[in-house]
């Protein structure tokens, strides 16, 4: 039972244009979602979270769209860079719940041509 | 400040031992959780620990048990391994209220 889908495996961006990376989930109870980059032989490293009260949340070339209506979130890369090219995974929580255990996506390889 | 570190990177095992993996979460943070990351998949939720407490499970059989320390460090077992087990490990630690999770750079399991 997958209740946070990534059903892009991979997306191929010209450097300096825009790069969208979807994200869906199942469960309405998920109210806290993030993004993670995780290069080859690293963990992954935290990106970005909107919480389910707001619909977009933005720190530099990063924004996160959610449209709870839809139980769907997005990310958004603008310039996109080559350093940008990694594996990108959603992930959802539920915030009050007792562990805050985070439900991941099966990722997005992104890659970033020169 | 040194980020979640865990050991060891890499570790080849026979099906049937038993292994052993460890990790220290970042400083300030009480909670550790451990995740598989099996190729091609996210990482799925093994287990959390806070107050030397397993404090929620995840679907992962009995073999997998783990532990935490009054530093907060942690270790993950994981008994008679099958050829299934070979995944990457990854520790993730918090601060308790935070959702927001920092990950380890792993330990690559290989059960042959």
């Amino acid at each position: 039972d997958q209740q946070v889908k990534q059903n892009s495996p991979s997306l191929s961006v010209q450097e300096g244009r825009i790069s969208i990376l979807n994200c869906d989930y199942t469960n309405s109870m998920f109210d806290y979602f993030l993004w993670y980059k995780k290069y080859p032989a690293e963990g992954p490293t935290f990106l970005i979270s909107i919480s389910s009260i707001k619909d977009k949340n933005e720190d530099g070339r990063f924004t996160v769209f959610l449209n709870k209506s839809a139980k769907h979130l997005s990310l958004h890369i603008v310039p996109s860079q080559p350093g940008d090219s990694a594996v990108y995974f959603c992930a959802a929580a539920i915030e009050g719940g007792a562990t805050n255990k985070l439900i991941f996506g099966t990722g997005t390889l992104l890659a970033v041509q020169p | 400040d040194a980020g979640v570190t865990q050991s060891p990177t890499h570790l080849i095992k026979t099906r049937g031992q038993q292994v052993t993996l460890r990790c220290s979460p970042k400083s300030g943070h009480d909670t550790v959780s451990w995740y598989q990351q099996a190729l091609g998949q996210g990482p799925q939720f093994i287990f959390q620990y806070y107050e030397e407490e397993e404090r929620q499970r995840g679907n992962f059989p009995d073999r997998f048990s783990g532990h935490q320390y009054p530093n907060y460090s942690s270790e993950l077992n994981v008994n008679a391994l099958l050829l299934g087990d070979s995944a990457l490990y990854l520790c993730a630690s918090r601060p308790g209220v935070s959702t927001e999770a920092f990950f380890g750079q792993g330990t690559r399991l290989t059960v042959v």
